[in-house]
């Protein structure tokens, strides 16, 4: 069964300093992969996503992740983050069989940037 | 325009009340979900919708059931509420299935006392 693991909970990190925030996926067929952003109290919203090609993927608000098939990984990156970043964050991917489609999320990882 | 609205935002009820969500989209789309989110931020899907059939069931209690009247809708009926019911309830909307993308909703946090 495919199923991602967000490598940890809770990211704290200072304003402007740069970010990763870990995805691993596990999947035998072609995998699409999704990161959204939940900000407080409101629904998610699509970062970025990886269908095929090129594996450095960019998204909204300067955020970017890479595809990396050999460790099955879909990590995602900014170089330097403002306080308006803390939210949180899911790394998801798409499961397509016949009965049809879902996203079957990671656990989140909180990101709480600070001044 | 709001392109995913669910009513009401908040809902606090009793256990063993009957409750509906509702949920709109506005972007033409032909596939609709409900997500779960629970305490601890988890998503997990519930149902979805294409064209009027649902599709997907995952193992979530029969007292939940998803009822659309028309492409643009798809609501939550939950009978028997549960205090573990208590969670945030999604709606989502995507064009088709497969790689395409999710619209969410702002959310429906239901409490059950």
């Amino acid at each position: 069964a495919q199923s991602v693991t967000q490598l940890d909970s809770q990211v704290p990190v200072f304003e402007e300093a740069p970010v990763e925030l870990r995805c691993n996926y596990s999947s035998s067929v072609s995998v699409y992969l999704f990161w959204y952003v939940q900000y407080p109290n409101q629904g998610l919203q699509l970062l970025l996503k990886y269908l095929s090609g090129s594996t450095l993927v960019k998204g909204i608000n300067g955020f970017e992740a890479e595809f990396n098939k050999s460790q099955t990984s879909f990590h995602l990156r900014k170089p330097s983050v403002h306080i308006s970043d803390t939210a949180e964050y899911f790394c998801a991917v798409s499961v397509t069989n016949q009965a049809g489609t879902a996203l079957i999320f990671g656990k989140g990882t909180t990101l709480s940037v600070s001044s | 325009d709001t392109a995913v609205s669910q009513t009401p935002k908040y809902l606090v009820t009793q256990m063993g009340n009957d409750k509906s969500i509702k949920c709109e989209q506005n972007l033409g789309h032909d596939t609709m979900y409900w997500y779960k989110q629970d305490s601890k931020k988890f998503l997990k899907i519930m149902f979805s919708y294409n064209n009027k059939e649902l599709i997907i069931n995952e193992t979530v209690p029969n007292r939940f059931s998803p009822k659309s009247p028309d492409k643009a809708h798809l609501n939550l009926h939950i009978n028997s509420l549960e205090l573990g019911d208590s969670a945030v309830y999604f709606c989502a909307s995507s064009p088709g299935w497969g790689t395409d993308t999710q619209y969410f909703g702002p959310g429906t946090r239901l409490t059950v006392l």
